[in-house]
């Protein structure tokens, strides 16, 4: 079967760095997307990693490794409103996206 | 770029009735949309796939004949709850996938439904 795992929840401090990871197991890979959801608001797009390595963009870098079928989302200097639910998506061998549960990140000032 | 709007926001309905939901893709083209549900702190769940002028390609469990899915041009799809029930109350989530794009999807608002 197709799986996505992510953890539930984690909590930061405000200015610091905090590392979401997400590991799949799907049939056939066509990219990982990382989506930021605030609560009652629909998924913003954050990222898209295709190839392995680093993808840096502002405050938030993914990394993708397709051989440990392992991604994490990197939030640097971590501001209040990163409060979210960050969301791990695997686009399979059909261009379907298979969709993580989701991991609740509270921000502690 | 790549707004997506959903219409209306919140709908309040009576059991039985129905109610259609608007997804539009504003600045681009999209072959391709994607209507989710989500119920509280869970993860989306795909419901169906529409591309623009044929069938669209329903999930295992969701019923086609109550959730009427057109997708009438490039920029247009709709979402109809047929004899809404309680149990039909979520969040209803559609998304747009840019032609020519690498396949990322842009989410409209979403539309709180609730049945009474």
């Amino acid at each position: 079967g197709q799986n996505i795992d992510q953890p539930t929840e984690m909590t930061a401090t405000e200015g610091a760095i905090v590392q979401i990871n997400c590991t799949y197991q799907t049939s056939g890979f066509n990219g990982l997307f990382w989506y930021q959801q605030h609560a009652g608001e629909a998924p913003t797009f954050l990222s898209y990693n295709v190839l392995d390595g680093l993808e840096e963009k502002g405050r938030f870098s993914s990394f993708l490794s397709r051989s440990k079928g392992y991604s994490y989302l990197l939030l640097k200097e971590l501001q209040m409103k990163d409060s979210a639910s960050y969301l791990c998506a695997v686009m399979d061998s059909n261009y379907q996206l298979i969709w993580g549960a989701g991991t609740k990140l509270i921000i502690k000032p | 770029g790549a707004v997506v709007s959903q219409h209306p926001s919140r709908v309040i309905c009576k059991s039985g009735t129905s109610v259609k939901i608007e997804c539009r893709s504003l600045d681009f083209q999209a072959t391709t949309m994607f209507w989710y549900r989500q119920f509280p702190k869970q993860s989306l769940m795909l419901m169906a796939t529409s591309n623009e002028g044929s069938k669209a390609t329903y999930e295992q469990g969701v019923e086609k004949d109550k959730f009427l899915i057109n997708h009438a041009s490039l920029t247009l799809s709709t979402l109809t709850v047929t004899s809404a029930h309680p149990e039909d109350s979520s969040f209803y989530i559609c998304s747009a996938r840019v032609a020519g794009g690498f396949y990322e999807q842009y989410f409209g608002p979403g539309t709180r439904l609730t049945v009474t």
